[in-house]
């Protein structure tokens, strides 16, 4: 049984880009939340979803977005990108409301 | 708003010798609490969880933590690591009613010497 995968591994982007992330679930876990994780920091909970819906999201501005997909796939999207953005971004996907995220490797995402 | 505290930023320790990573955390509600493990250039990997029941917890690679409800923590302990140990370690609780949001700590690195 494959685990939880996400593409690309790194990305470069410039300042004002936008970028897409992918991440593909384990077999069965239908819900996905996204985490930023800057460096020397703990991740930090950028929002969730189950059933194509966003279900709940955390302290970030409009400019990150996201999608899943009825394969419960998943992207996440990031506007007008700033110096900030930099981060390792970490997709986890779990069954409906269980209490266990199991986590990609993770994108390397740095804006120049 | 709850909040994790890992109190040391970076432990150093010698092959075979014990090693408690200490995790403090707010909250006024139940919380499920959890420990994962993050190796260099990778994703994170749950080491143990607590969700009720016995306040010792046994997790993978001999590590286990024990739930202290009324000094709100949950400190991680290993009585002898290997040299494979060295990690970045993060606490996480799961508020109740938090649809399993983690609210992670900032990380303890882990370095163990030969």
């Amino acid at each position: 049984d494959a685990g939880v995968t996400q593409s690309p591994t790194h990305l470069i982007k410039t300042r004002g880009q936008q970028v897409t992330l992918r991440c593909s679930p384990k077999s069965g876990h239908d819900t996905v939340s996204w985490y930023q994780q800057a460096l020397g920091q703990g991740p930090q909970f950028i929002f969730q979803y189950y059933e194509e819906e966003e279900r709940q999201r955390g302290n970030f501005p409009d400019r990150f977005s996201g999608h899943q997909f009825p394969n419960y796939s998943s992207e996440l999207n990031v506007n007008a990108l700033l110096l900030g953005d930099s981060a390792l971004y970490l997709c986890a996907y779990q069954i409906g409301s269980s209490d266990t995220q199991y986590f990609g490797p993770g994108t390397r995402l740095t804006v120049l | 708003a709850q909040s994790v505290t890992q109190l040391d930023s970076q432990v150093p320790v010698f092959e075979e010798a014990p090693v408690e990573l200490r995790c403090n955390y707010s909250s006024s509600v139940s919380v499920y609490l959890f420990w994962y493990v993050q190796y260099p250039n990778q994703g994170l990997q749950l080491l143990l969880k607590y969700l009720s029941g016995s306040t010792l917890v046994k997790g993978i690679n001999g590590f286990e933590a024990e739930f202290n409800k009324s000094q709100t923590s949950f400190h991680l302990r290993k009585p002898s690591v290997h040299i494979s140990d060295t990690a970045e370690y993060f606490c996480a609780v799961i508020p109740s009613g938090g649809y399993n949001k983690l609210i992670f700590g900032a990380g303890t690195r882990l370095a163990v010497h030969p």
